[in-house]
């Protein structure tokens, strides 16, 4: 099945700066690649996608790079705000599986006012 | 959009007992996903449970342990089944409608 790796566990930012997470996955059919943020206490709420027929997506301050070839994708979040604050988890899913979704590890990101 | 709700939200069990969860969505899907998140880990995928068949559980987990129901296309069981206090964790539905969206989650805690 799908492996994702998420780097690093732990990151912490100075407000206004930027922050960036990395994922690889190891399926190759594995073709969409979500972004979820989860607070404390709450439900994984999905932040930005991006699928494997496009190499970059933005909305406002964040942004998913995809590169195919090296089975790897990342968030970039520009001009960090202190509700920024969460864990984010990357995934990769394929419809070829099923719909199945296999998440990464995740990220603690703590914005420091 | 999809509108997930779980029942309960949280229980506290005794070692050996079983719990059904139990996940409604407010449209039709075919396929409905429990996750397994313990405390500050990732998600982790159970199984999925398609209506109509057998559901497909991944490596790791097995029937005998966490039975699943899909008796129609907006309901489906998770039967947590001779608790241990590993199985101490939240327990999230899921399904995906061009996007996944998850249920609240029950927060399960075995004595």
């Amino acid at each position: 099945g799908e492996n994702v790796e998420q780097h690093p566990s732990t990151l912490s930012v100075q407000e206004g700066d930027s922050a960036v997470i990395k994922c690889t996955y190891s399926d190759s059919a594995s073709n969409y690649f979500p972004w979820y943020k989860q607070e404390l206490g709450k439900r994984p709420q999905l932040i930005i996608d991006i699928r494997s027929n496009v190499g970059e997506k933005k909305d406002q301050r964040i942004a998913v790079t995809l590169n195919k070839t090296a089975k790897h994708f990342s968030l970039h979040i520009t001009e960090t705000q202190p509700e920024d604050s969460a864990v984010y988890f990357c995934a990769a899913s394929s419809r070829n599986t099923g719909n199945q979704f296999y998440f990464g590890t995740g990220t603690s990101l703590t914005v420091i006012p | 959009s999809a509108v997930i709700s779980q029942k309960p939200s949280r229980d506290i069990c005794q070692r050996g007992t079983s719990l059904t969860i139990q996940c409604q969505v407010d449209s039709q899907v075919t396929m409905m996903f429990w996750y397994r998140q313990q405390p500050g880990q990732s998600l982790t995928l159970i199984a999925t449970a398609n209506q109509g068949s057998e559901a497909t559980y991944e490596s790791g987990f097995v029937i005998d342990k966490f039975p699943i129901s899909r008796p129609n296309l907006t309901f489906s069981t998770l039967t947590v089944s001779n608790m241990s206090p590993e199985d101490s964790s939240i327990y999230l539905c899921s399904v995906s409608i061009d996007e996944q969206f998850f249920g609240p989650g029950t927060r399960l805690t075995v004595l």
